[in-house]
């Protein structure tokens, strides 16, 4: 993996539903992954950073893994709700330090 | 706390057009702020790093000359797109980091540049 890959582009689910996406980077010279939610006329959020192979971090129903070695991370949303829609992206740090990101996953709950 | 304000948020003007776009950090001090552009159904691409007092660092392919940037202080970051021509047009987004190289960028809200 030369760049960071998102799959899938898109995603609409039910409300209620679990989803997960992935984030695909390079695995040589990692230094961290990050992780924001992008809802639509605002601000990228950061959700997490991710530094360590194995690393699991949990923000209320969303939750992220990290496997520096294979060179991806899962984010999961356990029981989806309407304001759960956004896009989420991933970027991969490495030694420069600057962030290169993916594409994004575009969720959509609905109702 | 940590918020980034970016303005303006919709620019459209003619071809030749020079354009200011500000990126403060309201409520923190920033000493490294970062400048992205994103063109339709592509990523956020890193154009430069700007770090207060010195000189920005731009990345591969970014002319240095169209695309100033300015970090005179530690809260305000500038972006000039000089003699702005159609090809220009895109959404601009300049993020500020707060402290440890591990902590996230914080974002503004973007800019939408047209250029007609």
């Amino acid at each position: 993996i030369l760049n960071v890959e998102q799959s899938p582009q898109s995603l609409h689910v039910q409300e209620g539903d679990s989803t997960n996406f992935t984030c695909s980077f390079p695995s040589s010279n990692f230094y961290a992954l990050h992780w924001y939610r992008w809802e639509t006329a605002k601000s990228p959020e950061a959700l997490f950073v991710m530094t360590l192979n194995g690393d699991e971090k949990k923000k209320g129903r969303i939750s992220a893994t990290l496997n520096t070695k294979e060179g991806y991370s899962y984010l999961y949303i356990k029981g989806s709700q309407p304001e759960d829609s956004a896009t989420y992206l991933c970027a991969h740090m490495d030694s420069s330090y600057k962030l290169i990101f993916g594409s994004g996953t575009r969720l959509l709950v609905r109702p | 706390g940590a918020v980034v304000s970016q303005h303006p948020s919709w620019v459209i003007c003619k071809s030749g057009t020079s354009v200011k776009i500000e990126c403060r950090s309201l409520d923190f001090q920033a000493t490294t702020m970062f400048w992205y552009r994103q063109f339709p159904k592509q990523s956020l691409m890193l154009m430069a790093t700007s770090n207060e007092g010195s000189k920005a660092t731009y990345e591969q392919g970014v002319e240095k000359d169209k695309f100033l940037i300015n970090h005179a202080s530690l809260t305000l970051s500038t972006l000039t797109v000089t003699s702005a021509h159609p090809e220009d047009s895109s959404f601009y987004i300049c993020s500020a980091k707060e402290g440890a190289i591990s902590q996230p960028q914080h974002f503004g809200d973007g800019t939408r540049l047209s250029i007609l």
